[in-house]
């Protein structure tokens, strides 16, 4: 078995702060992701990412960059971020693409004051 | 507008009874589903994936796939109070590239 680690588990910022979440994986997956979860219900895939250095933009990539300089690690960089946002964001990771099960880590909550 | 819409919002199920939850995808490249379930602090896990029409069996949970009115559900049988979570299903297709696309998800919740 393997395990997603994600720091921190939470992250109080200021507005228009840049914020950086950081996520490792040891199940030497190819791909990885990062979601945003509102309120408990639905995920936002920000962006994915196929193998090292690959980064691949999902429906809510803007206002957040990513980067992917190890196979194990995949990192989310808040690049300002907004007042009274509170959100909780979650790392994946699966052998490849879609067909394969996520992995998911047990996510970092974010609040802007 | 949503791509993968999800009935009910929430559903309050007795301990050992039926839930049934259900999916609807709005864009016909998404024929390829899964289920995953949340509970409370943690991140989803993955319960089981439907590629096929049909229905596919994983001990107490049936999937059952329409991919001509693009409907999946799932039914709980014998529901547990450890049952209780918010449950997602997700799509994706073949030219939806390789990313899964979330619902928003059912709230389950099993009384004793």
């Amino acid at each position: 078995g393997g395990i997603i680690t994600q720091t921190p588990k939470f992250l109080i910022g200021q507005e228009g702060q840049k914020l950086t979440l950081k996520c490792q994986q040891n199940f030497n997956h190819d791909t990885m992701y990062w979601y945003r979860q509102d309120s408990g219900k639905g995920l936002r895939l920000i962006y994915y990412s196929i193998t090292e250095n690959d980064l691949q933009k999902g429906d809510l990539s803007e206002g957040y960059d990513a980067s992917r300089e190890k196979k194990s690690s995949f990192s989310l960089t808040v690049t300002s971020a907004q007042k009274n946002e509170m959100a909780v964001f979650l790392c994946a990771s699966s052998i490849r693409d879609w067909e394969y099960e996520q992995y998911f880590g047990p996510g970092t909550r974010l609040t802007v004051l | 507008q949503q791509k993968v819409q999800q009935s009910p919002e929430s559903l309050s199920v007795p301990e050992g009874g039926m839930a049934s939850l259900n999916c609807t995808s709005s864009d016909r490249n998404f024929q390829y589903f899964w289920w995953y379930r949340q509970h409370s602090g943690e991140g989803p896990k993955a319960l089981m994936s439907i590629f096929s029409d049909g229905d596919k069996k994983e001990g107490r949970f049936t999937a059952h796939l329409n991919k001509a009115s693009l409907h999946v559900s799932l039914h709980i049988r014998d529901s547990q109070p450890s049952d209780s979570a918010l449950y997602f299903c997700a799509a994706s297709g073949n030219q939806g590239g390789r990313a899964l696309i979330f619902g928003t998800g059912t709230t389950v919740s099993v009384s004793p």
